[in-house]
């Protein structure tokens, strides 16, 4: 079992919709999660964290952490196609490790 | 200048040739760390540093040599590299490595190895 699991997509969303990416992990003590998101060539960009159970909102972004499932995500409201990018889950107990990234392609 | 910096942003080296990666932040952290990100595979950690000490060495081969004199500076030596190393090497620095702050990455040095 991976340490951190997303699905690679791509996963293909409407101009305006919600976007849902997904991310489990494997150790049950993990602290801290993180959602970067990396644009083709270019380095991880962090855009959010979330320490506590529950939704954590910043724009049109929400952090959802459960984790008595092992389970963080990140809804995207009103999807853009400059949100088109992979998505990087990280979770860290002593070290952050990262999923392998989710592909967000958002259509006009 | 704020962030984390590093140059070169392109190198194309041969697999004789020596060259060094150099990462420098302006953040006040304690931490650095270098990555490599091949295409379409998760990102690597190779090696972490907190307070100028190597902490992790992710079974890196020895052609990659890393160095951090300080906390704001970190570099990679590269000699007698195979062109399966060609990626993108990352570098990221955090508060420290036990705090569980989130790392800020510079912009990478996208490496070829002829």
């Amino acid at each position: 079992q991976k340490e951190v699991e997303q699905n690679s997509g791509p996963l293909s969303v409407p101009e305006g919709a919600i976007a849902s990416l997904n991310c489990t992990y494997s150790d049950r003590g993990s602290q801290s999660f993180f959602w970067y998101r990396q644009y083709s060539g270019k380095s991880p960009e962090l855009i959010m964290f979330i320490y506590s159970n529950g939704d954590k909102e910043d724009g049109r972004f929400t952090a959802q952490l459960n984790k008595a499932s092992q389970y963080v995500s990140l809804l995207i409201r009103d999807s853009q196609p400059s949100d088109s990018a992979t998505y990087l889950c990280a979770v860290t107990r002593r070290k952050l490790i990262f999923g392998q990234g989710t592909e967000l392609s958002v259509k006009p | 200048e704020t962030g984390v910096t590093q140059t070169p942003r392109h190198l194309v080296m041969g697999m004789t040739n020596k060259k060094s990666l150099k990462c420098e932040q302006h953040l006040g952290h304690n931490a650095m760390y270098w990555y490599k990100q091949s295409a379409k595979k998760p990102l690597e950690l190779m090696f972490v540093y907190n307070f100028k000490e190597q902490t992790e060495n992710n079974s890196v081969p020895s052609r990659f040599s890393p160095e951090c004199p300080n906390s704001s500076h970190l570099f990679l030596h590269l000699h007698t590299l195979q062109p399966e190393d060609s990626a993108l090497y990352l570098c990221a620095s955090s508060l420290d490595t036990f705090s569980n702050q989130p790392q800020h990455f510079g912009d990478g040095t996208r490496l070829s190895i002829l």
